[in-house]
């Protein structure tokens, strides 16, 4: 199935540090958006971004909707324990049937 | 957020039987459910899309009659793995959304094991 190219496939950071990760596509998308799954769980909603340009904050999450529609970042700041686990971005094709493309994941492990 | 259900959460079963997942939004109608099926450290993969009332779309290399997807009302969708094998055992998801562009909301999955 069609895939997201996601990176940085895995991340090892200490606690504090800031996390960033990203999303691209060679196609343009109407929506993003960015989960976070534990082990054996489904994934949480984090952040939704609906326009090119938006910057949108989750408590220490912030993520931004690429100016080309084919990109977009997510950044953990003052990472915590808590915050491992598996990221995903998701995104909503702009034309063709209506469905969403998952990226390859980022997992995350914060080391105390 | 928006709730969504999913049941059972963890299933084991003889090679040959068929086991029904449900996937129900409790809060919300959901005019299109989806379900995914994830390997470990993999991502979700796309099996296919459900409509109220009509017919799943299924993604390219899904069977349909070996993936049925019921999605009988706007809060209802169910998946059932008919004669399931061990090939079959993985992690499947199902998520809705209220619409195109709008935001997509979890179950918290069901673990497949078949022996």
């Amino acid at each position: 199935g069609q895939q997201l190219n996601q990176s940085p496939q895995s991340m090892f950071i200490q606690e504090g540090e800031d996390v960033s990760m990203n999303c691209t596509s060679s196609s343009i998308f109407n929506t993003w958006l960015w989960y976070k799954q534990d082990p054996g769980e489904g994934p949480v909603l984090l952040i939704a971004l609906y326009k090119a340009g938006e910057l949108t904050s989750n408590g220490r999450l912030t993520a931004q909707f690429g100016i080309t529609r084919k990109d977009s970042f997510l950044n953990i700041s003052a990472s915590i324990p808590s915050d491992v686990g598996i990221y995903f971005c998701a995104g909503h094709i702009a034309s063709g049937t209506y469905k969403y493309i998952f990226g390859t994941g980022t997992r995350l492990k914060v080391l105390a | 957020g928006a709730v969504v259900s999913q049941h059972p959460s963890r299933v084991i079963c003889k090679s040959g039987t068929s086991v029904k997942i449900e996937c129900r939004s409790l809060d919300f109608q959901a005019t299109t459910m989806f379900w995914y099926r994830q390997f470990p450290k993999q991502s979700l993969m796309l099996m296919a899309t459900s409509n109220e009332g009509s017919k799943a779309t299924y993604e390219q290399g899904v069977e349909k009659d070996k993936f049925l997807i019921n999605h009988a009302s706007l809060t209802l969708s169910t998946l059932t793995v008919t004669s399931a094998h061990p090939e079959d055992s993985s992690f499947y998801i199902c998520s809705a959304s209220t619409g195109p562009n709008e935001k997509l909301f979890f179950g918290s999955g069901t673990q497949l094991s078949v022996l």
